[in-house]
């Protein structure tokens, strides 16, 4: 099965700073790629995604890259802000039909003002 | 629309007994899948239905089940509870053809004691 890892496990910023965070897969057959953003006693919430035919996305301050060819994937926040603070999963989905993610153990960044 | 929710959002259950949790997916979506989130574990996925039928299933001991109704809503079930099975259970909700967006509840807390 597919198997993600994701690094760091927590990262701090200065406010106005760049963070990056970043996750390898396993498996060459996954094509769609989700960032959850989840705070504290929320639920996780999707703030963005790619698949596989693209390499880069950009929404705003947050932007994702991928390289399928070291199944590895990439996201980028900039001019961090307090309200960043969270934990963030990448996930997985293998091209299979299902809908089944399978997550990073996920990033905590906190970032100071 | 109206999001994921998903009922109780807090149980206290006793080891031995069974509970059963409940989510209504977003309007339109068809696809409901479950996971399990734990501090030590991360995000690991419990099963996913799609139309009234499950099509995968993760590596979870039997006592995990689950069923989807005709309008979408989902539920699952855990027998014979155990310490172990103290977590926070979301559900995500998807449209399941061809659209690999998923939506979170915000997850029922289960505290076996």
């Amino acid at each position: 099965g597919e198997n993600v890892e994701q690094h760091p496990s927590t990262l701090s910023v200065q406010e106005g700073d760049s963070a990056v965070i970043k996750c390898t897969y396993s498996d060459s057959a996954s094509n769609y790629f989700p960032w959850y953003k989840q705070e504290l006693g929320k639920r996780p919430q999707l703030i963005i995604d790619i698949r596989s035919n693209v390499g880069e996305k950009k929404d705003q301050r947050i932007a994702v890259t991928l390289n399928k060819t070291a199944k590895h994937f990439s996201l980028h926040i900039t001019e961090t802000q307090p309200e960043d603070s969270a934990v963030y999963f990448c996930a997985a989905r293998m091209n299979s039909g299902y809908s089944t993610l399978t997550f990073g153990k996920g990033t905590m960044l906190l970032v100071s003002p | 629309k109206a999001g994921v929710t998903q009922t109780p959002r807090y149980l206290i259950k006793t080891r031995g007994q069974q509970v059963t949790l409940s989510c209504s997916p977003i309007s339109g979506h068809r696809s409901v899948s479950w996971y399990q989130q734990t501090p030590g574990q991360g995000l690991q996925f419990l099963f996913e239905y799609f139309s009234e039928t499950q099509r995968n299933k993760g590596n979870f001991p039997g006592r995990f089940s689950g069923r989807q109704f005709s309008n979408s809503r989902s539920e699952m079930n855990v027998s014979t509870l155990e310490l172990g099975d103290s977590a926070l259970y979301l559900c995500a909700s998807s449209l399941g053809m061809g659209s690999y967006e998923q939506y979170f509840g915000p997850g029922t807390r289960l505290t076996v004691t």
